[in-house]
């Protein structure tokens, strides 16, 4: 079955640290990964996906189909960073599966 | 402005009550969706539509229903509502661009049924 998780619920790093989201995916197909970001009191939003390889806000995402992974990276965190992220999986061409979330904290 | 409009945002019922939820884009979109989302949860889908006259439900089973009369009008109803209706809903539509597919969101519709 098509599924997206994500390992980490809650994920606190301090300002200017490296983080990692992670998020694997199980899928026969060939993916189409999204990662989206949910800023304290604004609606859901797209930050990146696979297919574009693209950087945003200092954020990148390798797809690596070897280990089913589309971890998100940021070499130094920001506090404007701290948000709930969600990885996705595109598939079926009719449905997006989200993972269940990961509230990442950046401390000052 | 192209966008997604929810309405209500936030909503408190009494059981047995029969609400709407609304959902309208603007974005000229043909395929849209309902999410229902528990607080810290994750996103399940509840229905989806591929354009007029076109509903389809989604991966998690819900009691409510949907239409599909106009592009840009996708509604959601509960005949009854009840407590275990007490979640976040929200609507989304979509495209298939160049740099592949995009799903958009509303700002959601909180349920309270007490």
């Amino acid at each position: 079955a098509q599924r997206v998780t994500q390992p980490e619920k809650l994920l606190s790093v301090f300002k200017g640290a490296p983080v990692e989201l992670k998020c694997n995916y199980s899928y026969s197909g060939s993916p189409e990964l999204f990662w989206y970001v949910q800023y304290s009191r604004q609606r859901l939003q797209l930050l990146l996906r696979h297919i574009s390889r693209e950087s945003i806000k200092g954020f990148t995402a390798d797809l690596n189909k070897g280990e089913t992974s589309f971890h998100l990276k940021k070499p130094f965190a920001q506090e404007e960073d701290s948000a709930m992220y969600y990885c996705a999986l595109w598939y079926n061409n009719n449905d997006m599966r989200f993972g269940a979330g990961t509230r990442l904290t950046v401390k000052p | 402005e192209a966008d997604i409009y929810q309405t209500p945002r936030y909503l408190v019922i009494g059981t047995g009550k029969k609400i709407t939820l609304e959902c309208s884009q603007t974005m000229g979109h043909d395929k849209m969706y309902w999410y229902q989302q528990d607080p810290g949860m994750e996103l399940h889908l509840i229905h989806y539509s591929y354009g007029v006259n076109s509903t389809e439900k989604g991966d998690l089973s819900s009691e409510s229903t949907v239409s599909r009369i106009r592009t840009e009008h996708f509604p959601l109803t509960l005949e009854s509502a009840r407590p275990s209706h007490t979640s976040q809903y929200l609507c989304a539509s979509s495209e298939k661009g160049l740099s592949g597919n995009t799903i958009y969101f509303g700002e959601g519709s909180w349920l309270t049924v007490v």
